[in-house]
């Protein structure tokens, strides 16, 4: 399995354009998050999905955010207008059951700067 | 809301020393605990994880961890590290209510040859 797949890694973008990450998560796994880590704020939830559905959005900072799983194997996480505030790595997991319990797997994440 | 504290931020320890780092979480119920290592400029792997049982947790590299129930806490070991373990240290907390990981802030671990 090639694991959570992320792209870009990076992407350098002005500040008011639109910035749109992607993430494929593992096949099989019924959950999909999304995580912002900044040197400030560690990593925080932003939302999470199951089965496809939006269950918790509450960590979305702002209407700017917003985000996508319109199948079972793709998930878009999108920023308009992007500011230089959103600077950061944005991370991708999935979850799902490895052998008797359940595993988080993350992806190598997207570093966004917004100049 | 479940919160994860580790208090340790910065670590510097010489090759061969013994590593503890702390973490502590806030919620009362029953909680699955995880350990993530993060190397520079890579993504998240997981280390360990206590979901019952014995409260001492094996995982890779070397590492270990103890789940003590009375004082909320699930504290990473190792007992001699190497400079290739420079790395930062996450602890999580999932309780069983919710899906998702809260991660505490970070520990950033440091070993010099």
């Amino acid at each position: 399995d090639a694991g959570v797949i992320q792209s870009p890694r990076h992407e350098v973008t002005e500040m008011g354009q639109e910035v749109t990450l992607r993430c494929k998560p593992i096949s099989g796994h019924d959950y999909l998050f999304w995580y912002r880590q900044t040197m400030m704020r560690g990593l925080e939830l932003l939302i999470y999905f199951n089965n496809n559905v939006p269950i918790d959005d509450s960590g979305m900072p702002e209407d700017r955010f917003s985000a996508k799983m319109p199948n079972a194997s793709f998930s878009t996480l999108k920023i308009q207008p992007s500011e230089p505030r959103d600077s950061a790595v944005y991370f991708c997991a999935s979850r799902g059951f490895i052998g008797l319990n359940y595993g988080y797997t993350f992806g190598s994440g997207t570093r966004l700067t917004v100049v | 809301a479940q919160s994860v504290s580790q208090h340790n931020h910065h670590v510097i320890l010489s090759e061969a020393a013994s590593l503890e780092l702390g973490c502590n979480y806030s919620y009362g119920g029953t909680v699955n605990l995880f350990w993530y290592v993060q190397y520079p400029g890579q993504h998240l792997q997981l280390l360990l994880k206590y979901f019952s049982g014995d409260p001492l947790v094996k995982g890779i590299k070397g590492f270990e961890a103890e789940f003590i129930k009375s004082k909320f806490s699930f504290n990473l070991r190792k007992p001699s590290v190497q400079w290739s373990d420079t790395a930062e240290y996450f602890c999580a907390v999932l309780d069983t209510g919710r899906r998702a990981l809260t991660f505490g802030s970070g520990t950033r671990l440091q070993v010099q040859p």
